[in-house]
């Protein structure tokens, strides 16, 4: 079946700019978590969601940053007045609702702002 | 604050066992993970193991968990060049806790 897709795959912007990243998790996962990723470097937490409740943003770096998944299925997560240390790539997962996280990845999308 | 630590590097030769180590700090993890990142490819589940148990195997993979020095590792038998790539080890929170916590990865090269 099909995997987690994200969207663009890859986004050059200019400071300042908005940008709003596309994730589609497997079909019926309830849950969505995105990630950042700098090179070298393992993920960092941003957020997640259940269905569509937020349940955790508690590693958004600041207000620039926020997500939404308005029907419990696909996620965006919008970052604003875009700053160059916002680069990175952008991951998001999906998972079942088990106990065990087993947490399935989509390709990312590399942002590089310029 | 919780913390999960990883050697950087690791090179083996084809054919030899490969044994990636993992430290982490939080002594209520309930699951343990590890993660394979190929280049330029997504992050891939390889295997995890609950916090009760000691050990796992799955096929050439054997995780192996010391509660009391908090240190995991992996070990891949009959190492191939297939298997370069970065291993990630990630920790999982008590409770409703629902986010892993990663180390820096570990890059693993497999020489011919």
């Amino acid at each position: 079946g099909a995997g987690v897709s994200q969207s663009p795959r890859y986004k050059v912007t200019k400071r300042g700019q908005d940008v709003a990243l596309r994730c589609d998790p497997i079909s019926g996962h309830v849950s969505l978590y995105w990630y950042r990723q700098a090179l070298g470097q393992g993920p960092e937490f941003l957020t997640y969601f259940n269905y569509e409740a937020q349940q955790d943003k508690s590693g958004l770096p600041n207000d620039r940053f926020s997500a939404e998944r308005p029907e419990g299925s696909i996620s965006t997560l919008t970052i604003q007045r875009t700053e160059q240390r916002d680069s990175a790539m952008y991951r998001c997962a999906s998972s079942t609702n088990t106990d065990a996280l087993e947490q399935y990845f989509g390709p990312g999308t590399r942002l590089t702002v310029t | 604050g919780e913390d999960v630590e990883q050697s950087l590097f690791l090179s083996v030769r084809e054919g030899d066992s490969s044994v990636i180590n993992c430290t982490y700090t939080d002594s209520s993890s309930t699951y343990l993970y590890w993660y394979k990142q190929e280049p330029g490819a997504g992050l891939q589940l390889l295997t995890y193991i609950f916090s009760n148990m000691d050990m796992k195997q799955d096929q050439r993979l054997t995780v192996l968990l010391n509660k009391k020095d908090k240190h995991l590792s992996l070990r891949i038998a009959d190492t191939q060049t297939g298997d370069s790539a970065i291993y990630f080890c990630a920790e999982q929170g008590a409770g409703n806790n629902r986010k892993l916590i990663w180390g820096l990865g570990t890059s693993l090269g497999v020489n011919p």
